[in-house]
């Protein structure tokens, strides 16, 4: 079983333009959640999806950020017009089900730069 | 918004000693906890995890404690290798099953 993949591993953008980070969950797991790292922080919990829905967007900035987790494909985070501090690495886990006692799994991330 | 990076707390240990990890939580509805062990570059990887309803459980060199009353957990190595070298950090969840984090604790092994 592949684990939750995520890609690019490393993406480079100048300010104003859009980050697209893709995260394909492990399989079978229906639960998406993205979390943002600052270096030498923890993870900031950004959105959790389910398929086709978003359930908590709370961690998520209002302006120029947004998450999807179509029917088919990978859960898409989108960052439109990216500034200087967008510059961090974005992290996905997915979870089998919603239980509260569920172990989430982790990607690689994607680390993103904006020049 | 978010806090400028700090210098995380460091633990040294000696290769072969056992090691202790603190964290302090921060919402005592929390019902369930992880450790969660994070490498250079690398996503975090799930150690150990505890519920609410228990105080100690152990993995394979590893211990969590849980202390409900001070909002306290503590993650145990014994034996520490160099290949635990790493930032190590706990988690909570509430609600929605998202995880809250703490800031990390760094782990350096001397050989």
């Amino acid at each position: 079983n592949a684990g939750v993949m995520q890609n690019p591993r490393h993406l480079v953008r100048r300010r104003g333009q859009e980050a697209r980070l893709r995260c394909s969950p492990m399989k079978g797991h229906s639960h998406v959640y993205w979390y943002r790292q600052l270096p030498e922080e923890g993870l900031k919990f950004m959105v959790y999806l389910q398929k086709e829905n978003i359930i908590d967007e709370s961690g998520m900035p209002k302006e120029r950020f947004s998450a999807e987790f179509p029917k088919e494909g990978p859960s898409i985070l989108r960052i439109q017009q990216v500034v200087r501090g967008d510059s961090a690495a974005y992290f996905c886990a997915s979870s089998l089900n919603r239980e509260l006692n569920t172990e989430a799994f982790f990607g690689q991330g994607t680390r993103l730069t904006v020049v | 918004g978010e806090s400028v990076g700090l210098h995380l707390p460091t633990l040294s240990v000696q290769e072969g000693d056992n090691s202790i990890i603190n964290c302090a939580y921060s919402n005592s509805a929390s019902d369930y906890f992880i450790w969660y062990k994070q490498e250079s570059g690398k996503g975090p990887q799930f150690i150990i995890d505890i519920r609410s309803n228990m105080d100690k459980r152990q993995g394979q060199r590893v211990t969590v404690l849980l202390n409900k009353t001070v909002k306290h957990l503590s993650l145990q190595i014994a034996a520490t290798q160099p290949g635990d070298s790493a930032v190590y950090f706990c988690a909570e969840t509430y609600g929605n099953n998202r995880l809250a984090f703490g800031k990390g604790n760094q782990v350096v092994v001397i050989p």
